[in-house]
């Protein structure tokens, strides 16, 4: 299985500051038949479900802000949050759809200072 | 607009069984593969599998190939998950999934059900 791993676990921001979450994978997530990366990145608020930010590493998902920028290929991926505001406060997961199993990081939390 | 509607909290008791369903408004289900992503209290994602409703073919992820059967039936739209031979480790929150399909794959999940507590306990 490909393990996701992701860094920091935690960490505190203060709103209007930029973040830098990583997300490292055991194996390269890159598809040679189209140069694209199969990783993704969720953002999952308490009691709620996740929900979708970024595809294919870099692409945001219909209606993310622009403020949310993934980035990387192989196996270094990062997600960037610009001027970070109080609703961005949650946990963030990156997950591989590269082959199965699918499989996500475990997670970084993203509070406020 | 799309709507996954999963059955409501589960109590079972160890080495029972239960039974969750995933109801399916506004897409097909024949049209795309059916996940399942579990979160155990306080903790990450995990993916559990996934059943191709068209076919009724199934993958699952090592650990709980003898733990999760998945099925579906097309005729009401709704996906299952049985859970089996339940411990206190299985108590987490069940996710139905429904992936994003853009230019020709499947990407990361963007329709999720509400989520099905299952509680092991005596």
């Amino acid at each position: 299985d490909i393990a996701i791993t992701q860094s920091p676990s935690s960490v505190a921001v203060s709103v209007g500051e930029t973040v830098t979450l990583s997300c490292k994978s055991s194996q390269s997530l890159l598809y040679s038949e189209n140069n694209k990366d199969y990783l993704g990145w969720y953002q999952q608020k308490p009691g709620q479900t996740p929900k979708p930010l970024i595809y294919w590493a870099t692409n945001r998902h219909t209606g993310v802000p622009d403020r949310f920028t993934g980035s990387g290929s192989g196996t270094d991926f990062t997600l960037i949050i610009s001027s970070v505001q109080a609703e961005d406060l949650a946990d963030y997961y990156c997950e591989q759809y590269f082959v199965y199993p699918r499989t996500f990081g475990g997670g970084t939390k993203l509070e406020l200072k | 607009e799309v709507q996954l509607q999963q059955s409501g909290a589960e109590l079972g008791k160890p080495g029972t069984s239960v039974k969750l369903s995933c109801k399916v408004s506004g897409y097909n289900i024949r049209s795309t593969y059916m996940h399942w992503v579990n979160q155990r209290p306080g903790k990450g994602l995990e993916w559990i599998g996934r059943i191709d409703p068209a076919n009724g073919n199934t993958i699952y992820a090592e650990k709980f190939k003898s733990k999760a059967t998945l099925t579906a039936d097309t005729s009401s739209n709704t996906a299952y998950m049985q859970l089996s031979q339940l411990k206190s480790d299985d108590t987490a929150i069940y996710f139905c999934a429904i992936p994003y399909y853009y230019d020709g794959y499947y990407h990361l999940f963007a329709y999720w059900g509400q989520g099905t507590l299952v509680t092991v306990s005596s």
